[in-house]
């Protein structure tokens, strides 16, 4: 069973701050990584992708992934209140299906 | 380019009868993955499609569930005889290629009643 794990929160970050979200997950061949933003009521909407080891960054939003500890984070720079939402951590199958696989979602609250 | 669009956009059906969901997916993607989601919880893989082709079903797929996508275009999910279980979003979303990035339709809020 491939698992994705993340802290489903409350994060609670005041207006301004840096929000950092993390994910692990289990399946050590994967190649592919999203995050994604869901408000209430509504769909998963893409923030970013990541393939490398390293830093992406896009705008406010830096991700950062790192293989060997299986490991991936998003970091929000400046939050506002229009952040809060649910942070859905997304990882790629290996073995050739490359299926999302999803985590549980992190609650980020940004207090102004 | 439109996005994917899913219809209905909710659904409202007595326990045992049968729904069909539709989903259009980008244009030329040739990816296209089912998900349901329950509240709290992230969205869980169904089933999806190459093309036209099937290629992975969940375990969790029980013998109520079928897919299509018919010349490998818009795709339908069936849900028969249903129960209240079965309450959820029903996410379709759909990708370029194997790897990159998919893309949500608006979901398909499901009430079995």
């Amino acid at each position: 069973q491939k698992e994705v794990e993340q802290n489903s929160g409350p994060l609670s970050v005041p207006e301004g701050a840096i929000a950092s979200l993390n994910c692990t997950y289990s399946d050590r061949g994967s190649q592919s990584f999203f995050w994604y933003r869901q408000y209430s009521g509504k769909s998963p909407e893409l923030i970013m992708s990541i393939y490398s080891n390293g830093d992406k960054e896009d705008g406010r939003f830096t991700a950062q992934l790192n293989k060997a500890s299986q490991y991936v984070s998003l970091l929000i720079r400046d939050s506002q209140p229009s952040d809060s939402a649910t942070y859905l951590c997304a990882v790629g199958a290996s073995g050739g299906s490359y299926i999302p696989t999803f985590g549980r979602g992190t609650s980020l609250i940004v207090h102004p | 380019d439109t996005g994917v669009s899913q219809d209905p956009r909710h659904k409202i059906t007595k326990r045992g009868q049968n729904v069909t969901f539709r989903c259009d997916p980008i244009s030329e993607h040739n990816r296209l993955y089912w998900y349901r989601q329950t509240l709290g919880q992230g969205p869980e893989f169904l089933t999806y499609f190459q093309n036209e082709a099937q290629l992975e079903k969940s375990r969790l797929l029980s013998d109520r569930f079928s897919a299509e996508r018919p010349k490998g275009s818009f795709s339908t999910l069936e849900i028969q005889r249903t129960e209240q279980g079965d309450s959820a979003m029903y996410l379709c979303a759909s990708s370029s290629h194997p790897g990159t990035e998919a893309f949500f339709g608006q979901g398909t809020r499901l009430t079995v009643v």
